[in-house]
């Protein structure tokens, strides 16, 4: 079954250092998010892109944020300069697009996550 | 109550029972999504109700979907100590949810042998 797989597992970084996430979604996927989850809360959209452009960003997605598609197989979540309160699991998730009409729904598929933690 | 939220926060039961977890929803949906999370791992997709279906079912699991009330159930029948891990409903928008997957605040469902 394709995976969306997602690097590192873990990262430790310095508060005020710039991090950055990678994600392989699912080849013939059209649409990409980024997701986070503190810890013991719930999960919490942060981004989407498609067409290699952002198409909907929440509030926590701020200037600090941004993301790519550079190659059209990975998409980086990054993060210019870290805070504590950034410390979550980062899910990056896609999807096959379904044009209007389509009678079929398709469930995203999540990575298994970035855990960032930041001292 | 915010978008997805889900009841009961949560639920203990013995191998062999069956779970019902609870989630309602508060704007026009596309379709609801159910998840299961392991602790401390990623999301998984169980299963997705459309807006205009009112129950589906895949293996152990069923979903029922109810518009009116905004509102959507997934019982896990027969349980098994392996069903432990948290489960979050999550709505995909019609209009104002936009282009996106919005959860809800999850169960955590224990399963005791």
């Amino acid at each position: 079954e394709p995976e969306v797989t997602q690097t590192p597992s873990h990262q430790v970084t310095q508060m005020g250092q710039e991090v950055i996430l990678r994600c392989v979604p699912i080849s013939n996927h059209l649409y990409f998010y980024w997701y986070r989850q503190i810890l013991g809360q719930k999960v919490e959209f942060l981004v989407s892109f498609y067409n290699n452009e952002i198409s909907e960003k929440s509030e926590i997605f701020d200037d600090q944020f941004s993301v790519e598609r550079p190659d059209g197989s990975n998409f980086t979540l990054k993060i210019r300069s870290t805070k504590l309160e950034d410390s979550a699991m980062y899910f990056c998730a896609s999807r096959k697009r379904f044009a209007t009409g389509d009678r079929i729904n398709y469930g995203y598929t999540f990575g298994s996550g970035t855990r960032l933690t930041v001292v | 109550s915010q978008q997805g939220e889900e009841d009961p926060q949560a639920l203990s039961i013995q191998e062999g029972e069956n779970a019902t977890m609870n989630c309602s929803y508060k704007t026009s949906i596309n379709n609801l999504q159910w998840y299961r999370q392991n602790s401390g791992r990623g999301l998984v997709h169980l299963i997705l109700i459309r807006s205009n279906e009112r129950e589906k079912h895949s293996g152990r699991l069923r979903v029922t979907l109810d518009t009116s009330k905004k509102s959507s159930s997934l019982l896990i029948t027969a349980s098994r100590a392996a069903d432990t891990a948290s489960y979050f409903c999550a709505t995909w928008g019609l209009t104002g949810g936009g282009n996106k997957l919005t959860f809800g605040t999850g169960t955590q469902l224990k399963v005791e042998l």
